[in-house]
């Protein structure tokens, strides 16, 4: 059945990059959006923002533009997000999620990844 | 952006009765094209988030039909007739109308009394 695989717990140091990585099976990756969403520690759900699997197309939330990018890898159906200089405010829980329809939005998200924290601590 | 509020913060509710989350947005996230844009999603305890409702009152794949999304413009709830044990966690409701600006509301805990 469908999922995405995200990659492993970061420790990162302020100021420092991480990239992680959410790789898609069982459904073809090549068609549909993805979306980033983080979760810090107790807090609620802050989207960060979408590309398009089709055409590669971002559109990042206002907050992160200039510090995020998005990318994908078709040949091995894998999305990206890279966030820099990070701060211990980013500290938290980071999502993919699938849009619900082909060759539109990252949006609604009907299949998400399990989630990976990324801390970040001196 | 546009604000989204939820009411109330934590609802104990009791199994077999029904419960109801309000959620407010600051703009209409009423379309021209008739359609509300805004989400529902609940997050488990200790699991990923996964979508109830879409586009104001339409059910996810799979979401059993006691969930149901009502409202138009700024004011929206959503209501579950009889609430199971599995029904508990934190429910979010998510404007997609500025499409550079999803926002989420607070969230509501929905824990079994």
């Amino acid at each position: 059945q469908a999922q995405l695989v995200q990659s492993g717990a970061e420790v990162k140091k302020p100021g420092a990059s991480v990239k992680v990585s959410c790789k898609a099976s069982g459904y073809t990756f090549n068609i549909f959006g993805i979306s980033w969403v983080r979760q810090a520690p107790g807090q609620g759900l802050e989207w960060m923002g979408w590309i398009s699997a089709h055409n590669h197309n971002t559109h990042y939330a206002r907050k992160f533009q200039g510090r995020v990018t998005m990318t994908t890898e078709t040949s091995t159906s894998t999305a990206y997000m890279e966030l820099r200089s990070l701060t211990s405010d980013d500290t938290a829980v980071y999502y993919c999620a699938r849009g619900r329809r082909s060759f539109t939005s990252g949006w609604p998200m009907v299949l998400w990844g399990q989630g990976t924290l990324v801390s970040v601590s001196s | 952006d546009i604000v989204m509020t939820q009411s109330p913060l934590s609802l104990p509710v009791t199994p077999g009765e029904p419960a109801s989350i309000s959620c407010r947005s600051s703009q209409s996230l009423l379309h021209s094209n008739g359609y509300n844009y805004l989400d529902w999603y609940l997050q488990k305890p200790g699991q990923s988030p996964h979508l109830l409702i879409y586009l104001g009152s339409n059910r996810a794949s799979g979401v059993p039909d006691r969930f149901n999304g009502s409202g138009s413009g700024t004011d929206f709830t959503l209501k579950i007739s009889r609430v199971e044990a599995e029904d508990v966690g934190v429910y979010y409701c998510m404007q997609t109308l500025e499409t550079l600006a999803l926002t989420f509301g607070g969230g509501t805990k929905v824990e079994i009394k």
